[in-house]
């Protein structure tokens, strides 16, 4: 089944404890991203990757890593969290950085920074 | 990027045709026109996306006016399950601009 798999669904920590929310795609796209979603300001994409080792940085990515070792994995690095990063993230994935193509997003990370 | 205009939620009653309009009158020539749907505590799904010619899947069906200054999502028959936040958004490429979308209410 093609599907974008995010790990953890949950998650709460300290400010300051450096975690890492891994992304993973089956499907053999190019192209995948970072979004996080917050109450009234909808969807924003945080960082992403046209493919291995190529990365750039969407609209929010103060606070945030990414590599992009293999092209399945993607991912996402908060080095120093802070409690104006609590928020769900979502994890992206298609075919190519092409408009005739469809997303695939995985289930949602919910992060709580405390 | 196009700005979209969608109303912030509408209700229909099950198995009713439901209709969802979205302006993008800013929209570029090169523009696919997507749209995704949130069900509650899941991540966004695709639905359906065209560029000029309506266009029918399993899911839905897309109007495009024929100035594609608008568009329009159609359910032939909501299902409870079609509860959701559906988002228009116009692309050239796989960077999605998400607005905040129509919450569509199902009534049994």
């Amino acid at each position: 089944e093609a599907q974008v798999t995010q790990n953890p669904r949950y998650l709460i920590t300290v400010t300051g404890k450096k975690l890492t929310v891994t992304c993973s795609q089956n499907m053999n796209h190019e192209y995948m991203s970072w979004y996080r979603q917050d109450p009234g300001l909808g969807l924003r994409q945080i960082y992403y990757s046209m493919n291995v080792e190529v990365t750039d940085k969407g609209d929010v990515p103060e606070g945030y890593k990414v590599s992009r070792k293999e092209k399945r994995n993607f991912p996402l690095i908060l080095e120093s969290p802070s409690p104006n990063q609590t928020s769900l993230y979502f994890c992206a994935s298609s075919l190519g950085l092409r408009a005739n193509t469809e997303a695939f997003f995985g289930q949602g990370t919910r992060l709580t920074v405390v | 990027d196009a700005k979209t205009t969608q109303p912030n939620s509408m209700e229909s009653n099950e198995e009713e045709p439901v209709h969802l309009p979205c302006n993008h009158s800013t929209i570029s020539g090169t523009d696919y026109i997507h749209w995704y749907r949130q069900l509650p505590s899941q991540g966004p799904e695709y639905v359906i996306h065209g560029l000029t010619s309506n266009v029918n899947n399993r899911m839905a069906s897309l109007a495009i006016a024929e100035d594609r200054k608008s568009s329009t999502l159609i359910l032939h028959r909501a299902t409870l399950r079609d509860a959701a936040v559906y988002y228009c958004i116009p692309t050239t490429g796989n960077q999605f601009y998400f607005g905040t979308g129509t919450s569509l209410t199902v009534i049994p």
